[in-house]
């Protein structure tokens, strides 16, 4: 268990909807990372919240926005939802002092199915 | 930007055989490379890592070696059990607020 957790473990839904990830970072990291996982694909990484504030930006569609509250904890909004979003959505935590090297410890993921 | 190349993509052995996975990096500022198992369902568990100020690290039957003026590193698992059967990702980044790099993943099967 690496202390992360992510909720809900499974989401379906249908095209055009739209969803929200949770996730809770291990105690005491303040950065949070989110990554998706298509099938056959590697970890692609998504954008990183650090302290409340977004700290870098990878692959994310403009229909996907996440936040990052004053309890650290993140939520990763998905909107106008298409098939090809289906995927397993990871988070993952660091204690990311700025000086440290960037362990990231991830979450158990949301498997979202898009119908 | 950094990018990190993994191979091979799949990887079969015997039970008792050793294993090796290898990546490269691009980034010469890059000095954090971390290796991550993925079980079927689960999510990447962290399970070994390198910095740049040494060449080599071992953990009972898992090592890891780096070499920086090749920007290689690879993964070594000996003695090989079915449980270690699973998706093994390298990843590489800087220290501080630097987003991890991965690799695209070695499908590894160890049949007993």
């Amino acid at each position: 268990d690496s202390g992360v957790t992510q909720t809900p473990k499974h989401l379906i839904t249908a095209t055009g909807q739209r969803v929200t990830l949770r996730c809770s970072p291990r105690s005491g990291d303040l950065s949070v990372y989110w990554y998706q996982q298509s099938l056959d694909q590697g970890l692609q990484f998504l954008i990183q919240y650090y302290n409340g504030e977004e700290r870098a930006k990878g692959n994310i569609l403009e229909r996907f926005s996440a936040q990052q509250f004053p309890d650290l904890h993140s939520e990763l909004n998905l909107s106008s939802l298409e098939l090809g979003d289906s995927a397993l959505y990871f988070c993952a935590s660091s204690v990311d002092s700025g000086s440290s090297y960037n362990e990231q410890f991830f979450g158990p993921g949301t498997r979202l199915t898009v119908l | 930007g950094e990018n990190v190349e993994q191979h091979p993509s799949t990887l079969s052995v015997q039970e008792g055989d050793s294993a090796v996975i290898k990546c490269t990096y691009s980034d010469s500022a890059s000095n954090y490379f971390p290796w991550y198992k993925q079980e079927l369902g689960k999510g990447p568990q962290l399970i070994i890592d390198i910095r740049s100020n040494v060449g080599e690290k071992k953990d009972q039957r898992i090592a890891v070696t780096l070499n920086k003026t090749a920007k290689h590193f690879s993964l070594h698992i000996t003695e090989t059990q079915p449980e270690d059967s699973a998706v093994y990702f390298c990843a590489a980044s800087g220290t501080g607020f630097q987003k991890l790099v991965f690799g695209t993943g070695t499908r590894l099967l160890v049949s007993p």
